[in-house]
């Protein structure tokens, strides 16, 4: 992938509200990964989910889900019901040829 | 499984000074280690890709004599920022592939935990 857009740089939701993060990216690759991370303030990042490019298939783990659409190359992830603890920056990351691209981040915050 | 570790976790040190930061796959062997770095409230940008055996790939942008990688083994590469000065404070990131790949696959990078560089 070339370039990877997080157009949400902030999002504030209540608790219990479902909220969904936004990612298109760029690649000339017709096999990639494509992953969700989330970084807390302690700075570790923490892996969430990881699809391939051709497996468009959505799934839902808990309270997380994603919508792949490899035709609009969006990476939209979801989670229901959110919690305080929810509350990080979230990155999406397509993996083409080795590498790992970083989007520039959304970061929520979850209002008790 | 699959775990990466970074050593130290924090570094404070004067102007000038060598930095050595250490990335460890604890339970899996890596031919391949990736290094970060990460400004506050910016995303994280990949440095270089370190091959063990060989010479670090460089991104663009990145001086090499300035970050020198080495990665020895197929469980450690170091990072050595050599004369820090302020502007390379920030937070630096490994990630390393397993050879062959783990239940994730071969596509799988695992990240450390982070070291947070200070230069005063």
């Amino acid at each position: 992938a070339q370039k990877v857009t997080q157009a949400q740089t902030e999002i504030s939701v209540v608790e219990k509200e479902d909220v969904t993060l936004d990612c298109v990216y760029e690649t000339r690759d017709t096999t990639y990964y494509l992953f969700w991370y989330k970084q807390p303030p302690s700075g570790e990042l923490v892996f969430l989910i990881r699809r391939n490019s051709f497996d468009e298939q959505n799934e839902i783990s808990g309270r997380y889900s994603w919508n792949f659409q490899k035709s609009t190359s969006s990476f939209n992830f979801t989670i229901t019901a959110s919690q305080v603890v929810d509350s990080a920056v979230y990155f999406c990351a397509p993996d083409c040829l080795n590498q790992f691209y970083f989007g520039t981040g959304t970061s929520l915050t979850v209002i008790p | 499984g699959a775990v990466v570790s970074q050593h130290p976790s924090w570094v404070i040190c004067k102007s000038g000074t060598s930095v050595k930061i250490e990335c460890r796959s604890l339970d899996f062997q890596a031919t391949t280690m990736f290094w970060y770095r990460q400004f506050p409230k910016q995303s994280l940008m990949l440095m270089a890709t370190s091959n063990e055996g060989s010479k670090a790939t460089y991104e663009q942008g990145v001086e090499k004599d300035k970050f020198l990688i080495n990665h020895a083994s197929l469980t450690l590469s170091t990072l050595t920022v050599t004369s820090a000065h302020p502007e390379d404070s920030s937070f630096y990131i490994c990630s390393a592939r397993p050879i062959g790949g783990l239940a994730g696959g071969w596509e799988t990078q695992y990240f450390g935990p982070g070291t947070r560089l200070l230069v005063l």
